[in-house]
């Protein structure tokens, strides 16, 4: 079973633009984790919010975190070409974490 | 990068042969992790590891065995390999658990024809 659910499951946009994707899970977590993956490589860890916490920044990321309504946010600002990939959340439950389907975001030059 | 190798990078095998994937690590963290990465599912938990000859079942570990006898290294055997295996299978790593950072590999293309 899969816990977070990103949306949209497809973005494009212009370079420079904003990004913004989102992520809802179902129960109780400690922490939510945003990865990102290049095609053809594992997972790379962007950030991790805890359930204590509203809002993170690590440069030009932004999450969010509203445990009220179950859901994250992930911000991209001033997108690159580089940040084309999929983009995933995932949650924490049992000493595991459970991955949503991911975002796709592509950054047209 | 973290570092962590997977072993071999691309595998065609047949239907009903045993298959052994190995992850290797040298940054001696304690826990690893085995995911699957299929179109449509994401990436589901295989196995994990919490210690040498610690290891506890994921989602989708019907059909795999792992073993840990060494902290570096994390085997993933399917012992007899069908075409639903097919799939893009990825090691990672974790200094303490999920409450905590992974690192994933490279991954591993196996095809089961």
């Amino acid at each position: 079973s899969q816990q977070g659910e990103e949306d949209p499951q497809a973005l494009s946009i212009q370079e420079g633009e904003n990004a913004t994707m989102n992520c809802s899970y179902k129960t109780s977590i400690n922490n939510l984790q945003w990865y990102r993956q290049n095609s053809g490589r594992g997972l790379v860890h962007l950030i991790l919010i805890r359930s204590n916490e509203r809002e993170k920044h690590s440069g030009r990321l932004r999450v969010t975190l509203d445990t009220s309504k179950k859901s994250s946010s992930l911000l991209i600002t001033a997108s690159r070409a580089a940040d084309t990939a999929s983009y995933f959340c995932a949650t924490e439950g049992a000493q595991k974490l459970v991955f949503g389907q991911g975002t796709r975001l592509t950054i047209n030059p | 990068d973290a570092g962590i190798t997977q072993s071999p990078r691309h595998k065609v095998t047949e239907t009903g042969t045993p298959v052994t994937l190995r992850c290797h690590q040298t940054e001696n963290h304690r826990y690893m992790y085995w995911y699957r990465q299929d179109p449509g599912h994401g990436l589901r938990l295989i196995h994990y590891s919490y210690g040498v000859k610690d290891t506890d079942k994921g989602e989708v570990s019907d059909g795999y065995s792992v073993s840990r006898s060494k902290t570096e290294d994390f085997l993933l055997t399917l012992e007899s390999a069908t075409s639903s295996q097919t799939s893009v299978y990825f090691c990672a790593i974790s200094a303490a658990g999920s409450s905590y950072e992974q690192y994933f590999g490279p991954g591993t293309r196996l095809t089961v024809t």
